[in-house]
């Protein structure tokens, strides 16, 4: 049963870079038939798309965040990675990584979410 | 982006209940609709996709239906562990948008 896990600092300062990784189990992240990615959640809001990579490498990211994200991809270590730079407080919120099936369309795999707060 | 609009907001309702959610795009999206549950402090977990079809594993008191930009969801009886926020989810186009949820609380 693949599972994902998202580990990273749960405290950044206010202009430095946000830094997250998500681990893959139970499954590769090779396998072409997804596509893995960042969702956050500023606590009691609703969920906003980061962006997303494809095992190639590719990348979408969501125009609102574009010019400060950049997401990667580590197929040795079945790991897929998130930075976001010159962070405000208005980044603070809970980090999901899911899977996307791209036979349905739908993220059918969810990390549990990591807690990152930007705070000096 | 296309905008995805839920409604209520939140809604209180008796145990046995039929519950329906509405979520409105703000341009056609065909049946590329995703519908999620999500309890405090958990991640979501997808119940529907393409609209109308059920998640594995996933009871039949829910349902969803629609097309174009008007789409419901609902609970035929509403049970105690239902109680969540439910999200729809657009995937006709990037960026993928939600709507902003629905808490759904007992009465």
């Amino acid at each position: 049963q693949v599972q994902l896990q998202e580990s990273g600092p749960g405290l950044v300062k206010p202009s430095q870079t946000l830094s997250l990784t998500c681990t893959v189990s139970g499954g590769s992240i090779s396998s072409g038939s997804y596509y893995w990615s960042w969702i956050r959640q500023p606590a009691g809001k609703g969920l906003e798309w980061i962006g997303r990579i494809y095992t190639s490498g590719s990348t979408n990211y969501n125009p609102s965040l574009k010019s400060r994200v950049t997401i990667s991809v580590d197929t040795s270590k079945n790991q897929f990675s998130l930075k976001l730079s010159s962070v405000t407080a208005a980044d603070t919120a809970v980090y999901y990584c899911a899977r996307e099936d791209i036979a349905v369309w739908a993220f059918d795999i969810w990390g549990q979410g990591t807690m990152v707060t930007v705070s000096s | 982006d296309i905008q995805m609009t839920q409604s209520p907001s939140s809604l209180s309702a008796s145990v046995g209940d039929r519950v329906t959610i509405t979520c409105q795009a703000s341009q056609d999206i065909s049946n590329y609709l995703n519908w999620y549950q999500q309890k405090p402090g958990k991640a979501p977990k997808l119940l529907i996709y393409d609209a109308s079809n059920l998640e594995t594993g996933v009871p039949s008191r829910f349902s969803g239906s629609g097309s174009g930009t008007d789409f419901t969801f609902t609970i035929s009886s509403l049970q105690p562990e239902d109680i969540a926020t439910y999200y729809c989810q657009q995937y006709d186009n990037l960026p993928r948008t939600f709507g902003q949820g629905t808490k759904v609380e007992i009465k």
